[in-house]
């Protein structure tokens, strides 16, 4: 079973560009949840996906917002980048709903913003 | 809203010796709560997780233990080895809502 590919896997960018990061689940899993990943920070929830509608969305700024498609994968946009935004993002893939089980994490995008 | 609070956010522990990792939390809704681990450059996995209704749980060498009155709980590491030097996180969640994860705790087993 092949597991969450997320693509780019690196990239860099300036101020005040917009970047789209892609993440696709692993097969029969409808939940894509997205997180950024900073040293000092650890894990922040950004947004969850299910059947292409946004079910959950964390503490961040309009400037980041994400779809999902009818084959589950999703999306992540992050417009006016700013320098804070430099992390690793990565998501996730479940079958369901977070207290179901297991999240499949794939290997991150890691965004340089200069 | 949900918060996590962990400790400590590193450890040092000799190789045999047990590591004791603690998570705290604020919605006394949470009903679930796994614990992740990340080696160096990889992604984080699923090492065990606990629900509301039990108060311990046990895997080989690693066990967690959930107090709900008093909003905490804790991964067990026994007989530490050195494969086990990563990044440990709690997250609580409460079903049709959020995964609020704690901000991490880098293990060194020290040889």
């Amino acid at each position: 079973k092949a597991g969450v590919t997320q693509t780019p896997r690196y990239l860099i960018k300036t101020r005040g560009q917009q970047v789209t990061l892609s993440c696709s689940p692993i097969s029969g899993h409808r939940s894509v949840s997205w997180y950024q990943q900073t040293p000092g920070q650890g894990l922040q929830f950004l947004f969850e996906y299910f059947s292409e509608t946004q079910r959950n969305k964390g503490n961040f700024p309009g400037r980041f917002s994400g779809r999902q498609f009818s084959n589950s994968r999703s999306e992540m946009n992050v417009s006016t980048l700013e320098l804070g935004d430099s992390a690793l993002y990565l998501c996730a893939s479940s079958y369901d709903f977070f207290n179901t089980g297991e999240l499949f994490f794939g290997e991150g995008s890691r965004l340089t913003v200069l | 809203g949900e918060n996590v609070e962990q400790h400590p956010s590193t450890l040092s522990v000799q190789e045999g010796d047990s590591a004791v990792i603690k998570c705290t939390y604020s919605d006394s809704a949470s009903n679930y709560f796994p614990w992740y681990k990340q080696e160096l450059g990889k992604r984080p996995q699923l090492i065990i997780d606990i629900r509301s209704n039990v108060g311990e749980k046990k895997d080989q060498r690693i066990a967690v233990t959930l107090n709900k009155t008093a909003k905490h709980f804790s991964l067990h590491i026994t007989e530490t080895q050195p494969e086990d030097s990563a990044v440990y996180f709690c997250a609580a969640s409460k079903g049709d809502d959020k995964i609020i994860f704690g901000k991490g705790t880098r293990l060194h087993i020290l040889p």
